[in-house]
């Protein structure tokens, strides 16, 4: 019944910045852990970062650590990932995922976005 | 970080077959795994999680096993359906790490 749906990609060149946008629907959003997985084109999927369902806690793969921030408004049920000092191996299609266990710790994913596509590029 | 490989990396099997995919741990997990279905152009599928316990929805055939380094996904009675690209993904602790995929093909 949860939905979550992706927006925000596009085409940028090396250097700038976008946002990333994930609303999510159907479940309860402010339990949960959300994330951001990223899969380059004819690759296989790569987590990307992780933030508690309170906002609290942030954690980010070391490709984007420094460079991407990871936040969440519960009072918008929305998930955001800005990415900063974009690169050519930032490419990819990103998708949110909802945790499958309230309020734990690091756990599966039950529902996923459909994907946003970033292209970076001169 | 702990690093999973899959094995194979692609595979082609017939209706009707009982396919299976390796996932091994560069270190012992215990059950901290699950399995994901992802078909072209669509975003992943939980099937598997806790390495055997089965998503809600997710066909009977679908079956998960293993502990520690090494863990399983089998498909008993494969259909068309199931052509698509697995992934393992361990689930106890930062980064959460995926396999490198299996692709499955149907004959």
């Amino acid at each position: 019944q949860g939905q979550l749906v992706d927006s925000g990609g596009g085409v940028v060149q090396p250097g700038r910045s976008l946002r990333l946008s994930c609303a999510a629907s159907g479940f309860s959003f402010s339990n949960y852990g959300m994330h951001w997985v990223r899969q380059a084109p004819g690759k296989g999927l790569e987590w990307v970062a992780v933030i508690s369902y309170e906002g609290r806690l942030k954690f980010y793969a070391d490709s984007v650590k420094g460079r991407f921030t990871i936040s969440r408004d519960n009072s918008r049920n929305t998930l955001y990932l800005q990415m900063d000092s974009l690169t050519v191996e930032d490419a990819a299609v990103y998708y949110c995922a909802k945790e499958g266990m309230a309020m734990a710790g690091p756990n599966y994913f039950d529902y996923w976005g459909q994907g946003t596509p970033v292209t970076v590029s001169s | 970080d702990i690093q999973l490989t899959q094995s194979p990396s692609f595979l082609s099997a017939s209706v009707g077959d009982r396919v299976t995919i390796t996932c091994r741990a560069s270190q012992g997990i215990s059950n901290y795994l699950a399995w994901y279905q992802q078909k072209p152009g669509k975003a992943p599928k939980l099937l598997i999680y806790i390495a055997s316990t089965l998503q809600s929805g997710v066909p009977s055939r679908f079956s998960g096993s293993g502990s520690g380094t090494e863990f399983s996904l089998t498909i008993s009675d494969l259909q068309p359906e199931d052509s698509a690209t697995y992934y393992c993904q361990y689930l106890n602790s930062y980064p959460l790490t995926f396999g490198g995929g299996t692709k499955v093909e149907i004959k």
